[in-house]
């Protein structure tokens, strides 16, 4: 069974900080999706990577996709209340249309 | 306006109720799914669909059925619900399977069961 596990669990931070999000599996995955969540709504994609090395950015965020297609980070600069939601991180499985989620990073930004 | 809709948003029921929670898009889409969320468990997925008539199963399908007679609808069925159903559940659409396909997500339906 493929998994993708997301550390850290909870961060708080100051605006103005930077952060790192990572998700991690031990399976190979054809490409990788992170989607932020906040209360009340549903996911919303920000990014799909697909190849290994791959780095996307949007604004303040950037992606990277590892080379070996195992892991992924989202670095967020100069991080904004705006940015607090519950970050997700998701990948195909065994089969390419069974998808995997990660369990979520929950990131909170005090003013 | 592109969009999925979910039917109930909130529903409170009994342990052994059958009860059917909505879905339907209007964006033409041919790859829909069901999750389930849980603290601390993130999404996991419960059924999805390729296409009309063809559905299969996600990770957690015990205790669920589906059905996809019409390329908009793909309802989610508790034939006996029990309290270990109880959720936050998502329906989502795209426009084929496959993690390269960006998922659209529904508002979401609070489950409880008693």
């Amino acid at each position: 069974t493929q998994l993708l596990e997301q550390s850290p669990q909870f961060l708080s931070i100051q605006e103005g900080e930077n952060l790192t999000v990572y998700c991690n599996s031990s399976s190979v995955f054809s490409s990788l999706q992170w989607y932020r969540q906040e209360p009340g709504e549903g996911p919303v994609l920000l990014v799909t990577v697909v190849t290994g090395g791959e780095v996307k950015k949007l604004k303040r965020l950037t992606f990277q996709f590892g080379d070996a297609r195992k892991d992924s980070s989202l670095h967020i600069t100069a991080a904004q209340p705006g940015d607090t939601g519950l970050y997700l991180c998701a990948g195909a499985g065994d089969s390419s249309y069974k998808l995997i989620f990660g369990s979520g990073t929950r990131l909170l930004v005090r003013p | 306006e592109a969009q999925v809709t979910q039917n109930p948003r909130y529903l409170i029921t009994v342990t052994g109720k059958k009860l059917t929670v909505t879905c339907s898009q209007n964006m033409n889409h041919e790859y829909m799914s069901w999750y389930r969320q849980d603290p601390g468990l993130g999404l996991r997925q419960i059924y999805y669909s390729m296409n009309v008539e063809v559905t299969d199963k996600g990770d957690v399908p015990e205790g669920y059925k589906v059905s996809r007679k019409e390329k908009r609808n793909f309802p989610l069925i508790l034939e006996s619900p029990s309290p270990n159903q109880t959720s936050l559940y998502f329906c989502a659409s795209s426009l084929r399977g496959g993690n390269s396909y960006e998922q659209y997500f529904g508002p979401g339906t609070r489950l409880t069961v008693t």
